[in-house]
């Protein structure tokens, strides 16, 4: 158990449509950092707070967004979803601004 | 300049065996250099992890081989067991910015 919590696991939805995944980061750790894993795909960087600021952008589409609350706890936002949105999302949290850090169990994502 | 190359894509290997994966990069700023461990179904796991001072590091059956003038560096799994059977990235970073990473070499470790 890393100590990052992710939620929901599952999540099914439709085209279209909008959901929020939230993750938990360990305590103390400042930076939470989303990836998108599709199937028998590398990870994909999405985005990266420290501390409730934007640190850095990866390859999000502008139907994403995210945010990290004053708590620490960040919440990834997917809007319109399409079919090819279908994966795993992870989190990651670290205490400073490198990446990597500790991985959380993922939210895995179906779009019918 | 950014990228990672990873090698193999996928890998299978005997028990008993040595696994190998090996990585390389552009970036002579990089500074560290970790190896995560990905099971199917659940986040990955950091592995082990070296920084270019040194040209290896061991942690039981796990060693990280650097190679600073090929930009090249190696993951070596000695006694590959079922259980290891996952998948292996590398990654990089320079001035803890985030990491960038390698495709990934799916592992199968044969019985």
């Amino acid at each position: 158990d890393s100590g990052v919590t992710q939620t929901p696991k599952h999540l099914i939805t439709a085209t279209g449509q909008r959901v929020t995944l939230r993750c938990s980061p360990r305590s103390g750790d400042l930076s939470v950092y989303w990836y998108q894993q599709s199937l028998d795909q590398g990870l994909q960087f999405l985005i990266h707070y420290y501390n409730g600021e934007e640190r850095a952008k990866g390859n999000i589409l502008e139907r994403f967004s995210a945010q990290q609350f004053p708590d620490l706890h960040s919440e990834l936002n997917l809007s319109s979803l399409e079919l090819g949105d279908s994966a795993l999302y992870f989190c990651a949290s670290s205490p400073r601004t490198s990446g990597g850090g500790f991985f959380g169990p993922g939210t895995r994502l179906t779009v019918l | 300049q950014q990228q990672v190359k990873q090698s193999p894509q996928s890998l299978i290997v005997q028990k008993g065996g040595i696994s190998i994966i090996n990585c390389a990069y552009e970036n002579t700023a990089f500074d560290y250099f970790p190896w995560y461990q990905q099971f199917p179904g659940k986040g990955p796991a950091l592995l082990i992890a070296i920084r270019p001072d040194v040209s290896e590091k061991k942690e039981g059956r796990f060693t990280i081989s650097f190679n600073k003038s090929a930009k090249q560096f190696s993951l070596h799994i000695m006694d590959s067991q079922p259980g290891d059977s996952a998948t292996y990235f590398c990654a990089a970073s320079r001035n803890n910015y985030q990491l960038i990473w390698g495709a990934g070499t799916k592992l199968i470790i044969k019985p």
